[in-house]
């Protein structure tokens, strides 16, 4: 069965505290990806890893840095916290050229005080 | 203007009632289409996805593709309320693995 998990479920964090997300999958996926969801802007992509080592910017990736050592595991980094990075974070990842899909971790509600 | 247009809702309908949930966009290079279910406090699921224009089905839900008015559509038929969820329609350019471009999502809820 597909599984992606994500570190914590609930986060809360202080401003200016370094922040570390944790995403694992366990299909072997090439592709990890990780958003950021918020009430009527829907998802919005931040950092996709294609291979280990690997990392392209998404549509957000400001005040974000990304990790990708190993194939299963696909960390983000808020360098700095602050309080507009208040959201639920959502790991994704899909194998690559396929005609498959996506596949969603529970993700991260995020508090920053 | 955003790349997908998608109606916020909240959607309220009777059990039982054919639901119909729209998006649009504005960039014609998209081919892969997809709607996600999300269940409060969950990670969206893939419920349906079509390459190109037509229909698919898939059991109660229906997903239609209007590529001439970048229009897509998923159909609900006898609505339950385990179908209360908030579907985002999605698209891509390439394969549905790589990256994907969300609509802002419709909250359903239907009434027992």
């Amino acid at each position: 069965d597909v599984k992606v998990t994500q570190s914590s479920r609930y986060l809360v964090k202080r401003t200016g505290e370094k922040v570390f997300l944790e995403c694992v999958q366990d299909m072997d996926h090439e592709n990890m990806f990780w958003y950021r969801q918020d009430p009527g802007l829907g998802l919005r992509l931040i950092y996709f890893s294609y291979d280990v080592k690997m990392k392209e910017k998404g549509d957000i990736p400001e005040g974000y840095s990304v990790s990708r050592e190993k194939k299963e595991r696909f960390s983000l980094i808020l360098e700095s916290a602050s309080t507009n990075q208040t959201s639920m974070y959502l790991c994704a990842s899909g194998p690559s050229g396929s005609t498959d899909t996506q596949y969603f971790g529970p993700g991260t509600r995020l508090t920053v005080l | 203007q955003k790349e997908v247009e998608q109606d916020p809702g909240p959607l309220s309908v009777p059990e039982g009632a054919i639901v119909s949930l729209n998006c649009t966009y504005s960039n014609s290079a998209f081919q892969y289409f997809m709607w996600y279910r999300q269940y409060s406090r969950k990670g969206p699921e893939l419920l349906m996805y079509t390459y190109s224009s037509g229909n698919k089905e898939d059991g109660r839900f229906t997903a239609q593709v209007d590529k001439s008015s970048k229009y897509i559509s998923l159909f609900i038929r006898d609505s339950q309320p385990s179908d209360s969820a908030t579907y985002l329609c999605a698209m891509s350019y390439y394969s549905s693995a790589s990256k994907i471009i969300f609509g802002s999502g419709t909250r359903l809820s239907i009434r027992p």
